[in-house]
């Protein structure tokens, strides 16, 4: 079974510009969370998923984040217009709540985005 | 914030057992204790949950005192390969699908 894949890998980019991240969650997972951690910090969470609809997205920095995921599959998570504060790594995880009502989330191996 | 605490880190020889310490005093009744793992440069990597009962999977085993104020992480013969950050963290166990709080983990150095 394939794991969460994120994409893509490596972003630089320049102040200004914009970057989408995308996540593809394991088959199957309703639940696709975003998180991020910045240098130095803690890995921070972002916004969590349960299909297509936001279930919480309290841990969005600020509105030039846009997380979607449209359908209820893929994710993407676009940064417009980029800061040099967004610099860091984001990663994806998914999750499927089971018949004990617990839910394991699962990490995409994250995305480095560096800002210039 | 976390609800834990953790040395920040810890030294084990190869081959050797590690045992890594969490406190989370103020868990609530329905909060499982979850541990995660992040092997430098990786995603975090789930290991084992529990709720009060001790717990083993292949990877690990998860000690909870009986007062479930603390629990250590067994890694029974530690390789070089787990070399990492280890993270213990408490979720509520119903409710729906809850967000992971983390907090500096605890970096475990497996020496050869």
């Amino acid at each position: 079974e394939a794991g969460v894949t994120q994409f893509p890998s490596h972003s630089v980019i320049e102040k200004g510009q914009t970057v989408t991240l995308r996540c593809d969650p394991i088959s199957g997972h309703d639940n696709l969370y975003w998180y991020r951690r910045v240098m130095g910090k803690e890995i921070k969470f972002l916004l969590h998923f349960v299909k297509e609809s936001k279930q919480d997205e309290s841990g969005m920095p600020n509105n030039r984040f846009l997380a979607e995921r449209t359908g209820g599959t893929y994710s993407t998570l676009k940064v417009q217009p980029a800061e040099l504060e967004d610099s860091g790594v984001y990663f994806c995880a998914s999750s499927q709540v089971g018949l004990d009502m617990l839910d394991t989330q699962y990490f995409g191996p994250g995305t480095r985005l560096t800002v210039l | 914030d976390a609800k834990t605490t953790q040395p920040t880190s810890m030294d084990c020889a190869e081959g050797r057992a590690a045992n890594l310490p969490c406190n989370h005093s103020t868990i609530s009744g329905n909060e499982y204790v979850y541990w995660y793992r992040q092997i430098h440069s990786q995603g975090p990597q789930y290991i084992i949950h529990g709720l009060k009962n001790n717990e083993t999977n292949e990877m690990a085993s998860l000690i909870i005192t009986e007062d479930r104020k603390s629990s250590t992480l067994i890694l029974p013969h530690a390789t070089l390969r787990d070399t990492a950050v280890y993270y213990c963290i408490v979720r509520p166990s119903q409710g729906g699908s809850e967000k992971l709080v983390f907090g500096k983990g605890t970096k475990l150095t497996v020496n050869p």
